[in-house]
């Protein structure tokens, strides 16, 4: 079974409007965190933001948030008024355990969003 | 501030042949690990390290070999290059003694192995 999933191949914004990214994971451990990186097409890995499971609150970084469900083991990125540069590949990844056996990361396939005039 | 340096960027090689891929950063971070990338599979996890003198396999080891001799350099070796082994490759450091920071990437080896 995938660990993380990410449904959606491609996406498309309207500049200045929300955009929800879906991920969902799956998961043993009581302990873990969700990431979200961005890959321009430049292909650099850029971190956005972190969700840890004991966190009450979604995380928030700027214009983007996280949708934290855990009962429904789901991750999803909110980015907030889209602009153009934020077009990019955007990948939810998963660190389970405390991190004691190395910060190991299992990634989604990705959601490449493209952002509109 | 450098951060993760990986050389070469671009790389072409025929069936067979090896090669050592370069990672270092100067960040002071214990863990450090190699993923793959390739289309519509995101990325896969070949090897990592805890700290120095200490490796451990990912997802995807085989053909590849790693060593761990300084807590800056992570080398990722191909032995005997296969076409199967084209793909962009990822070199990322944390914090070993904080799970909850994010890996920092460096910008990747575009390998082709023809």
């Amino acid at each position: 079974a995938q660990k993380i999933t990410q449904t959606q191949p491609g996406m498309f914004v309207q500049e200045k409007e929300a955009v929800t990214l879906d991920c969902t994971y799956d998961t043993s451990d009581q302990s873990y965190g969700l990431f979200w990186y961005k890959q321009p097409s430049s292909g650099e890995m850029i971190f956005l933001i972190y969700q840890g499971s004991y966190d009450e609150q979604n995380a928030t970084e700027g214009r983007y948030s996280l949708n934290f469900q855990k009962a429904r083991k789901s991750a999803n990125l909110v980015i907030s008024a889209s602009q153009l540069g934020d077009s990019a590949m955007y990948f939810c990844a998963m660190r389970e355990g405390q991190g004691g056996g190395g910060n190991k990361l299992t990634f989604g396939t990705g959601t490449q969003l493209k952002v509109e005039l | 501030n450098a951060g993760v340096t990986q050389t070469p960027k671009f790389q072409v090689l025929k069936t067979g042949q090896s090669m050592t891929l370069q990672c270092a950063q100067d960040m002071n971070h214990e863990y450090m690990s190699w993923y793959r990338q390739d289309p519509g599979m995101g990325l896969r996890l070949i090897h990592y390290s805890v700290g120095a003198g200490i490796t451990d396999q990912g997802e995807v080891p085989n053909g590849y070999n790693v060593s761990r001799s300084t807590t800056e350099d992570f080398p990722l070796r191909l032995l005997s290059a296969a076409p199967s082994q084209t793909s962009v490759y990822f070199c990322a450091s944390s914090s070993h003694s904080n799970s909850n920071q994010p890996q920092h990437f460096g910008d990747g080896t575009r390998l082709s192995i023809l």
